[in-house]
């Protein structure tokens, strides 16, 4: 069954704008990861939150999580051409090894 | 110092016929998962595999999909007597123990005429 649904499936934003995608799983996890995807390629990790965190940064990433609503939210600040995308969330579950993948936002940034 | 390669990048068959994809894991690396994924969705998950173990293989369907990591070679997934709705892109990912990072291979995409 899939563990992630991203919100929304898709979004367009102006070139310098914040984007902003969201994530909800349904079971507990070990941590969730934020891949990223472009067109034809494989995927390509970005940030990793465990569960015990509540936010973390990257360059222009933000990620939270509240395990309490079963969701994460990715923040991408000051939007370029390159991060148009898919972008996909991922669960770890305990004692499951292996990540399971929600369907993807696609984002695109409009120059 | 190579990433996950995957080959063929592309691949076609004919109904009936046998796919077999290959997968080198990045040096070091011995943990191989594969998933699959359809045009405008996420990916599924299929098959988890240590060095000549199978670990978790609850994604693959029971009839016509096997995988296999040998000691020595890449990560082979086989699909026999394949049908259209086989028609996917494969992704082959791998991690040095867990999964707290993997690195994916470019796919390869499988075309079943």
């Amino acid at each position: 069954s899939q563990q992630g649904e991203e919100d929304p499936q898709a979004l367009s934003i102006q070139e310098g704008e914040n984007a902003t995608m969201n994530c909800s799983y349904k079971t507990s996890i070990n941590n969730l990861q934020w891949y990223r995807q472009n067109s034809g390629r494989g995927l390509v990790h970005l940030i990793l939150i465990r569960s015990n965190e509540r936010e973390k940064h990257s360059g222009r990433l933000r990620v939270t999580l509240d395990t309490s609503k079963k969701s994460s939210s990715l923040l991408i600040t000051a939007s370029r051409a390159a991060d148009t995308a898919s972008y996909f969330c991922a669960t770890a579950n305990f004692g499951n090894e292996k990540l399971t993948f929600g369907t993807g936002t696609r984002l695109t940034i409009i120059p | 110092n190579a990433g996950v390669m995957q080959n063929p990048r592309h691949l076609v068959r004919r109904r009936g016929q046998e796919a077999r994809l290959r997968c080198s894991p990045m040096k070091g690396h011995s943990h191989v998962y594969w998933y699959r994924q359809l045009p405008e969705e996420g990916l599924k998950f299929m098959v988890y595999l240590q060095k000549e173990n199978i670990i978790d293989e609850s994604g693959m369907p029971k009839e016509r999909f096997s995988a296999e990591f040998p000691k020595e070679g890449p990560s082979i997934l086989r699909i026999q007597q394949v049908v259209r709705g086989d028609s996917a892109a494969y992704f082959c990912a791998s991690s040095r123990g867990g999964t707290e990072k993997l690195f994916f291979g470019s796919g390869t995409q499988l075309s079943v005429l």
